[in-house]
């Protein structure tokens, strides 16, 4: 079965430090690749996306993603955390055309002063 | 602005009523989504749909159904409502085929079940 996996359900990191939230996918020939963003008690809303042009993708807020296919990874970075960052991320793959969006379960992002 | 609607924010009711939850989009995407989200589970997808009158059983559909009458609209219907459906309810659209887009999602609608 198709399946996203987030390695790590809880990352925490001190203000300004890099943060690295780690996404691992089952293969697939040309997914379609996204992380999403939630803070608490708020709405999903898109960070960045990947759809087979360049495989560094750059999103909202510094954070950044690559599309490595031989590792079948798209792990988000930022150079320098920020308080407002912590929140839960979701890495989202779409396998194929028509076929659902399959999640991975989350990764909770701390940010310590 | 594009919008995904959910009819209900916040919805208390008691075990083995009925409980429609009312989804409908202005961006006309064929493909559509009822995910839901419970703590350390992430987002489980319970049905969806890709077209009018199309709809897919997704990795949790027991004890929900779907109808797609029209393009827009996509509700979720729990037939008798259980504690274990205590959850919030994302729904979520797309646009079909190859090219994927962005996926919208509403705000959520936060059910209990007492």
């Amino acid at each position: 079965a198709q399946s996203v996996t987030q390695l790590d359900s809880h990352v925490s990191v001190s203000e300004g430090t890099p943060v690295l939230l780690r996404c691992n996918y089952s293969s697939s020939y040309s997914p379609s690749l996204f992380w999403y963003v939630q803070h608490p008690n708020k709405g999903l809303q898109l960070l960045l996306k990947y759809t087979s042009a360049a495989t560094l993708v750059k999103g909202i807020n510094g954070f950044e993603a690559e599309f490595k296919k031989s590792e079948t990874s798209f792990h988000l970075t930022k150079p320098s955390a920020h308080m407002s960052d912590a929140a839960e991320y979701f890495c989202v793959v779409r396998f194929s055309g028509n076929t659902p969006l399959v999640f991975g379960k989350g990764t909770r992002l701390s940010v310590i002063a | 602005d594009v919008k995904v609607t959910q009819s209900s924010r916040y919805l208390v009711k008691r075990t083995g009523e009925k409980v429609f939850l009312e989804c409908v989009q202005d961006m006309d995407h064929e493909n559509m989504f009822w995910y839901r989200q419970d703590p350390g589970l992430g987002l489980r997808l319970i049905y969806f749909s890709y077209d009018v009158k199309m709809k897919e059983k997704g990795d949790i559909p027991e004890g929900y159904s779907v109808s797609r009458e029209k393009k827009e609209r996509f509700s979720l219907i729990l037939e008798s409502a259980s504690t274990n459906q205590t959850s919030m309810y994302l729904c979520a659209s797309i646009l079909g085929g190859r090219n994927t887009g962005e996926l919208f999602f509403g705000e959520g609608s936060r059910l209990t079940v007492l």
